[in-house]
């Protein structure tokens, strides 16, 4: 597997609490992205980044925020979870050049009572 | 933006016959297609894609095939056995500027009866 790691790898909080799930990698790739995976659903994008400090919205982005302050690590906050965001965040990093393919982590379930 | 649809949602075979998974997507100018293989509690892996520059990929068992002209593409997979039971996930991007979005299907669970 590529190097990606996510942390924490299971999180359960209640409704309005600040969530922040962190990927890490160590490939130098310049572009990451969140997806959530909700059975029915596939994976959708809520955010991807192309380099630091630069971040665009995904298909998915209401309730979500993301940062990232470095190349390896690609931060999504939410503000202030709500049920809804219930789910598993994948976390993925992109090749370089012209070709797309997309590796990802290990995931986080995240549970929002 | 775009949509990709998959078919069918679940879909069952003898160990050793043949398995086919079916994606359409809705914008021409998508010129990546990528299948993903995502086993219980695992993280989806990467098993084959194709450019839009080609008709057909193989390799080994499993080959994937792209009709431009009628937006569609498929994955498919010979002489099954029990490992190929997982969900299958098809997705298409369009490979142009800093945008590279994948748009996934909402994929396929196979299961490979022994």
């Amino acid at each position: 597997d590529a190097g990606i790691t996510q942390s924490p790898r299971h999180k359960v909080t209640e409704t309005g609490t600040p969530v922040t799930l962190r990927c890490h990698q160590t490939e130098n790739h310049r572009y990451m992205y969140w997806y959530r995976q909700d059975p029915g659903h596939g994976l959708r994008l809520i955010h991807y980044s192309y380099g630091v400090k630069d971040t665009d919205k995904g298909e998915v982005s209401d309730g979500y925020s993301v940062s990232r302050s470095k190349t390896e690590d690609f931060l999504l906050t939410l503000e202030s979870a709500t049920s809804s965001q219930t789910s598993v965040y994948f976390c993925a990093i992109g090749g370089q050049g012209a070709y797309n393919e997309q590796f990802f982590g290990p995931g986080t379930r995240l549970t929002v009572l | 933006g775009e949509n990709v649809e998959q078919h069918p949602s679940t879909l069952s075979v003898q160990e050793g016959d043949s398995a086919v998974i079916k994606c359409t997507y809705s914008d021409s100018a998508s010129n990546y297609f990528p299948w993903y293989k995502q086993e219980l509690g695992k993280r989806p892996q990467l098993i084959i894609d194709i450019r839009s520059n080609v008709g057909e990929k193989k390799d080994q068992r499993i080959a994937v095939t792209l009709n431009k002209t009628a937006k569609h593409f498929s994955l498919h997979i010979t002489e099954t056995q029990p490992e190929d039971s997982a969900v299958y996930f098809c997705a298409a991007a369009i490979s142009s500027g800093s945008a590279r979005q994948l748009t996934f299907g909402s994929g396929t669970q196979l299961t490979v009866l022994p």
